[in-house]
């Protein structure tokens, strides 16, 4: 129950693309979500967060979209740039608990 | 602001040594800090969880006389991988909350170890 399912494993969009990534959430008592970027050898950065009291939060080019009846975030990263090729986590958690990480999805953007 | 650094960026050591890494938070006083590990195209585990003045609490599975964690003051962590095995290689991060009812982690950039 205190899992985090996360997909697709691996991705890849041209540059200007869409990128969507998708998490999926049992434990009801999770309400934080954020989302974390990771380039190689560096630790995570968090990217963008939302809460379960709104469906939707955007910075810029990151929008995460929350379906909290299906029990599903998702990712999307908007005119998706070379740059953004990284690793993705999702994560969820509830107030004094650990972060529960998503196994992560490797974003290549292709020039 | 809420920058975390680590200490060493890579360390290598020998087989049966032991080696720290330090989790200091720069600009802010962490109450909570944790502990993770990373292999190779996989997501972070979290080892361990340490409180300011207080034992860390470890994971389950996670070797507490082999991962020694020191949280001596709010603002530095470390982690002693005590007589080191290659199969502790791996990217060691860090992260520093307010306190441990924050639910945003900043995260320290990683450690690699190689054990050799």
């Amino acid at each position: 129950q205190q899992q985090v399912k996360q997909s697709p494993q691996s991705l890849i969009v041209q540059k200007g693309g869409i990128s969507i990534i998708n998490c999926a959430y049992e434990n009801t008592a999770f309400d934080y979500f954020p989302w974390y970027q990771q380039f190689p050898g560096k630790g995570p950065a968090l990217l963008i967060a939302i809460r379960p009291d709104v469906s939707e939060k955007k910075e810029g080019r990151f929008t995460i979209s929350f379906n909290k009846s299906a029990k599903q975030f998702s990712l999307h990263i908007m005119d998706s740039q070379p740059g953004d090729s990284a690793t993705y986590f999702c994560a969820a958690e509830t107030s004094g608990s650990r972060l529960t990480f998503g196994e992560g999805t490797q974003l290549t953007v292709n020039p | 602001g809420a920058v975390v650094s680590q200490h060493p960026s890579w360390v290598i050591c020998k087989s049966g040594t032991s080696v720290k890494i330090e989790c200091r938070s720069l600009d802010f006083q962490a109450t909570t800090m944790f502990w993770y590990r990373q292999f190779p195209k996989q997501s972070l585990m979290l080892m361990a969880t340490s409180n300011e003045g207080s034992k860390a609490t470890y994971e389950q599975g996670v070797e507490k006389d082999k991962f020694l964690i020191n949280h001596a003051s709010l603002t530095l962590s470390t982690l002693t991988v005590t007589s080191a095995h290659p199969e502790d290689s791996s990217f060691y991060i860090c992260s520093a909350a307010w306190d441990s009812y924050s639910y945003e982690q900043y995260f320290g950039p990683g450690t690699r170890l190689t054990v050799t």
